[in-house]
């Protein structure tokens, strides 16, 4: 079975520090792995995904995740915090067992700092 | 905007009740997924429909039924409603049934169970 675990269901950054959102996952089949953020009282967007290409994935608005096999993780990291960035943010993993269905983490809401 | 849209964005009902939740996916997009988002379980996944035929089920309740049409909508249903169904439901849609693609999420249906 597949699962998500985000450690830390707040994370508080200054703006312009170093955003690091953690997430591990298990899976006994290699993983696709998602981020999506969730802004308040809108739906889920897509940050960035991996799907066993580049370990070291880029998404939008300067975030990027790196897969990690050896450590079943794949952390979300943005270099400068800014205030826009303030959302609750999803790990999620997906593989085919009857559907690729996106499987949640909890969730860590990110909140910045002036 | 991710080109899902859900209809409507808010519903506030009675107990006993039965409400239908409307999706209309992404120009061309096969795949429909329904989500269900609340503070004690999270993001869970409920159910997928695959160009009108369902794919695959999640932590859908008995009480709980959709379809998919051939024009691709799909539609949600909750009958006998309780409390605990209050939630956010999300529709998600993605081109075709693959790991790789990404799921694009609706803005949410809100429903509120008095």
């Amino acid at each position: 079975a597949q699962s998500v675990t985000q450690l830390g269901s707040h994370v508080s950054v200054s703006e312009g520090a170093l955003v690091l959102l953690r997430c591990n996952y298990s899976s006994s089949v290699p993983p696709y792995l998602f981020w999506y953020v969730q802004y308040p009282n809108q739906g889920l967007q897509l940050l960035l995904k991996y799907t066993s290409a580049a370990t070291l994935v880029k998404g939008i608005n300067g975030f990027e995740a790196e897969f990690k096999k050896s450590e079943t993780s794949f952390h979300l990291t943005k270099p400068s915090a800014h205030m826009s960035d303030a959302a609750e943010y999803f790990c999620a993993v997906s593989r085919m067992d009857s559907s690729y269905k996106l499987i949640f983490g909890s969730g860590t809401r990110l909140l910045v700092r002036p | 905007d991710s080109g899902v849209t859900q209809t409507p964005k808010h519903l506030i009902t009675a107990t006993g009740q039965r409400v239908t939740l409307r999706c209309s996916p992404r120009s061309g997009d096969l795949s429909v997924y329904w989500y269900q988002q609340s503070l004690d379980q999270g993001l869970q996944f409920l159910i997928q429909y695959y160009n009108g035929e369902e794919r695959a089920k999640g932590n859908i309740l008995e009480r709980f039924s959709a379809q998919q049409f051939p024009d691709l909508h799909s539609e949600l249903n909750l009958s006998s409603l309780e409390l605990g169904d209050s939630a956010l439901y999300f529709c998600a849609s993605s081109v075709e049934d693959r790991g790789t693609d990404t799921q694009y999420f609706g803005p949410g249906t809100r429903l509120t169970v008095l």
